[in-house]
């Protein structure tokens, strides 16, 4: 495979659910994002690593958790999330510094119930 | 102020037309811009980077004036299929832990009609 891929492209959860969303960049990169984009709003950036360090948290709940076990992979675990977390959740890569721009996957379409 | 700006629209026109889409920025250190292109329920996709004063790409030009922080998409000839968000996008190369990232602005709708 190549570039960035997420999974799974569409979940439906409840509110007491726990579920995880993956990420797996094929590039070489060495940062990787989440962001969040809710219905005809602009991307929120949610959390950055750098060599599989979290450099930034932009005030995201604690019922979002991410992890990032090496550069190639990251993770978003969810759990009591709110209707309102209803969302695309997306996910980017780029060499450190983003000095060439972000390669994005496709995203998650997330539903809360 | 907000890091990047730009108009919302939507800019609605005929296909054939000429259409720009003017974009500002606040941080002098930016190193690097682009264009993105989202479509509708869709991940953004890059469609134009500038790291000098400009770039062409068949009916795409952007152009950079770092003097007075602005960035510019002119889209020649509109198809129906430039219906699109298009995301001004600058590089910052220093971020709250001294690591750089992309700062997103809100888009500007663009609907090419027949």
């Amino acid at each position: 495979e190549t570039g960035v891929t997420q999974t799974p492209r569409h979940l439906v959860m409840g509110m007491t659910n726990k579920k995880s969303l993956k990420c797996e960049q094929h590039l070489g990169h060495n940062a990787m994002y989440w962001y969040k984009q809710s219905a005809k709003k602009p991307l929120e950036l949610m959390f950055v690593y750098n060599f599989k360090e979290q450099t930034e948290n932009n005030s995201v709940p604690s019922r979002f958790s991410p992890e990032c076990p090496n550069s190639s992979h990251l993770f978003l675990h969810l759990h009591t999330l709110q209707p309102e977390d209803s969302a695309l959740y997306l996910c980017a890569s780029s060499q450190q510094g983003a000095f060439y721009g972000y390669t994005f996957g496709s995203g998650t379409r997330l539903t809360v119930v | 102020r907000k890091e990047v700006e730009q108009d919302p629209g939507p800019f609605n026109v005929p296909e054939g037309a000429t259409v720009a889409f003017n974009c500002t920025y606040s941080n002098s250190a930016s190193q690097s811009f682009f264009w993105y292109r989202q479509d509708c329920r869709k991940e953004p996709k890059l469609l134009m980077s500038v790291y000098s004063s400009g770039n062409e790409d068949g009916r795409f030009t952007a152009q950079l004036n770092r003097a007075s922080q602005y960035i510019s998409l002119l889209i020649r000839d509109s198809k129906l299929s430039d219906s699109a968000t298009y995301l001004c996008v600058v590089n910052n190369p220093r971020g709250s832990s001294n690591t750089g990232k992309l700062i997103f602005g809100q888009g500007t709708t663009l609907q090419v009609k027949p």
